[in-house]
């Protein structure tokens, strides 16, 4: 049971670059979701999904894209990386979309755009 | 919309001190409240939570008491160690099932 794990760990991107950052988990759970950190401003809310073929934005969406095809994965996709996107990016986790269930977090991609 | 309001660190501390990081938050309804820590280079992990009014969430020497009264959820530890160094956020989730944090406060405890 390996959890939630994040591809790749450290990422340098050009301005206008596409990538994709990968999120896996094993735990069957419902809900994925993605966070941005930044210094001083903690964890924000990307976008989220609370099952396959469900997705949603979160609070900071624009410049990213996202899909669920199955219940394991949950990609992020930067279609043209700008450097405002330089950011520690987390996946979380957890069982079912509620609030009673404790959202598991990945291991962080660092991600620079020049 | 919901906020969360944290103490600015680094907090910087002596081995056996006593620890406290204030949270305040902002929010409809009844939120559960949380504390995520972050050790270097690793993602975050739930230390404890509260999910209602005086509610006492604790784990590993720490505690946090949900007070809807002053809407705060302080985090306290009565004596820390060197391994407690790490980034603490305080979280809440009030309708579905969306974190908001407060920015972080790091912690470094000297031997």
């Amino acid at each position: 049971n390996a959890g939630v794990t994040q591809t790749p760990k450290f990422q340098v991107l050009k301005t206008g670059q596409s990538m994709t950052l990968q999120c896996a988990q094993d735990m069957n759970h419902e809900y994925m979701s993605w966070y941005r950190q930044d210094p001083g401003m903690g964890l924000r809310l990307i976008h989220y999904s609370v099952g396959a073929g469900i997705t949603d934005q979160g609070e900071v969406p624009n410049g990213y894209n996202v899909s669920r095809s199955t219940t394991e994965d949950f990609p992020l996709r930067l279609l043209s990386a700008a450097p405002s996107q330089t950011s520690v990016y987390f996946c979380a986790s957890s069982l079912r979309p509620t609030a009673s269930y404790e959202q598991y977090f990945g291991p962080g991609t660092r991600l620079t755009v020049t | 919309g919901d906020s969360v309001t944290q103490m600015e660190g680094p907090v910087t501390l002596s081995e056996e001190a006593f620890l406290t990081i204030n949270c305040t938050y902002t929010a409809t309804g009844y939120p559960s409240l949380f504390w995520y820590v972050q050790y270097p280079g690793e993602g975050l992990q739930l230390l404890l939570k509260a999910t209602k009014a005086d509610d006492k969430g604790s784990n590993k020497g720490f505690e946090a008491t949900y007070r809807k009264e002053t809407t705060s959820f302080h985090l306290e530890k009565g004596s820390v160690q060197v391994s407690d160094s790490a980034v603490y956020f305080c979280a809440l989730r009030s309708a579905g099932n969306k974190l908001t944090f407060g920015g972080g406060t790091r912690v470094l405890v000297k031997p």
